[in-house]
């Protein structure tokens, strides 16, 4: 079937690493795929998002790299703060005559100070 | 900007029971999304309009869930007899006219708990 989901559901860092969030998807005629940031009792909040003909982007603190051939996608965090603890999800885009996003299951990260 | 408005914050009742959910979206945004999100799980989308019309409702119960967007602004999500199952944050995003659906705006959520 087709689907969108995370491989590691929790991820622990402390202060200042760099953390790495993970995400498969099956479909390959999505055109955007996008991470989500949701901190409790909050909606998702966008964060970044990658065409589907790009390898690589880059914003503030955080990198997206995508990896069509095994459809893997992936959120690097740089120096990661306490403010980032949150579930991250990813997300991709579907165009079936209109367009949709279908949401992975998301990972929980914890950072400690 | 104000962001994507929804009441009540959280619910609580019996199933059974019936539940409407309120979704005030961005202001000019045409486009208007209800998910479902149970936790420990990615939203799931119910509903899609554009305006007042629906573009998507291949997900939702529709035996038990019906949603409607008078005069293609506010929106009301109805639940009736809810189940169990039902227990979940109901999240209400908008996105523009001219907008990719990536570019979702999402409000707070209405944190529903069936007993």
């Amino acid at each position: 079937g087709e689907s969108v989901g995370l491989h590691l559901p929790t991820l622990s860092v402390q202060e200042g690493d760099n953390s790495i969030i993970n995400c498969a998807y099956s479909n390959s005629a999505s055109d955007y795929f996008i991470w989500y940031k949701q901190e409790s009792g909050k909606g998702p909040q966008f964060i970044i998002d990658i065409r589907s003909n790009m390898d690589k982007r880059q914003g503030q603190r955080v990198t997206v790299l995508l990896n069509k051939t095994v459809k893997h996608l992936s959120l690097q965090i740089a120096a990661t703060q306490p403010g980032d603890s949150a579930v991250y999800f990813c997300a991709e885009n579907r165009r079936t005559g209109f367009q949709k996003l279908v949401f992975g299951t998301g990972t929980r990260l914890l950072v400690s100070p | 900007e104000a962001g994507v408005a929804q009441s009540p914050r959280y619910k609580i009742i019996e199933k059974r029971q019936s539940v409407a959910f309120w979704c005030n979206p961005i202001s000019g945004h045409a486009t208007l999304y209800w998910y479902q999100q149970i936790l420990g799980q990615g939203p799931k989308l119910l509903i899609q309009f554009q305006n007042n019309g629906v573009v998507d409702d291949s997900q939702l119960p529709k035996d038990r869930f019906s949603a409607e967007r008078l005069k293609g602004v506010d929106s009301t999500l109805k639940i009736q007899p809810a189940k169990l199952e039902d227990s979940a944050v109901y999240l209400c995003a908008s996105s523009s006219f001219r907008g990719e659906a990536y570019e979702q705006y999402f409000g707070p959520g209405t944190r529903l708990t069936v007993t």
